[in-house]
């Protein structure tokens, strides 16, 4: 059974900031790997998706790697903003198109 | 292009009563899926719908929750009777066929 990890759950740090994310899962037989951003009483936002085949993802300061061998995936987030703080939540694609998601991260980023 | 649609945003009852929710699809999508997410945790998956036949429902509690996708459009979520335990948010998803998913803006459940 699949079982993605998500670590830290919760982050606080001052605007300008590098934010680093971390996701491990335990089944590397996977299609992809997506990150989604939530804000409070929201739905779901996807940021970047991974093909299994892919290193890495960017879009504008977010850029997404993944090791599929080792069960790992990082979510970077360049120069912080206030607007940033949100959960983020990782989630892999398994057969079916399951997806199996982590418990999230929160962000708090302090102007 | 209209988004995946849900109501009602937010419901509060009491314990042992019942309760649904109703979710419409971005059209054309074939595939759709209800997920409960309990606070500080991922959403999990209740049951994904490919048209109007159940793909998979083998975490929903099946003695309280059901759920049907008639027409394979629209589909409803419902509870009956309500625990405190079922006090979270229920997404929506849906996708044209395998491919990405597409999330609603949830209903956030209140069990008291």
């Amino acid at each position: 059974k699949q079982e993605v990890t998500q670590i830290p759950a919760a982050l606080s740090v001052p605007e300008g900031e590098n934010l680093v994310l971390n996701c491990s899962f335990t089944d590397s037989a996977i299609y992809n790997l997506q990150w989604f951003r939530q804000d409070p009483g929201k739905g779901l936002t996807s940021l970047l998706l991974i093909q299994s085949s892919q290193r890495e993802q960017t879009s504008g300061r977010l850029n997404a790697s993944l090791d599929k061998s080792s069960g790992r995936s990082t979510l970077y987030i360049a120069a912080s903003q206030p607007g940033d703080s949100a959960t983020y939540l990782c989630a892999v694609k398994a057969a079916g198109n399951k997806l199996t998601f982590g418990g999230g991260t929160r962000v708090l980023v302090k102007p | 292009e209209a988004g995946v649609a849900q109501s009602p945003r937010y419901k509060i009852i009491e314990k042992r009563q019942s309760v649904a929710f109703w979710c419409n699809p971005i059209s054309g999508h074939a595939t759709l899926y209800w997920y409960q997410q309990i606070l500080g945790q991922g959403p999990k998956l209740l049951i994904q719908f490919q048209n109007n036949g159940v793909v998979d429902d083998s975490q929903l509690p099946k003695d309280r929750f059901s759920a049907e996708r008639l027409k394979g459009v629209d589909s409803t979520l419902k509870i009956q009777p309500a625990k405190l335990e079922d006090s979270a948010v229920y997404l929506c998803a849906s996708s044209f066929y395998l491919d990405e998913q597409y999330f609603g803006p949830g209903t956030r459940l209140t069990v008291t």
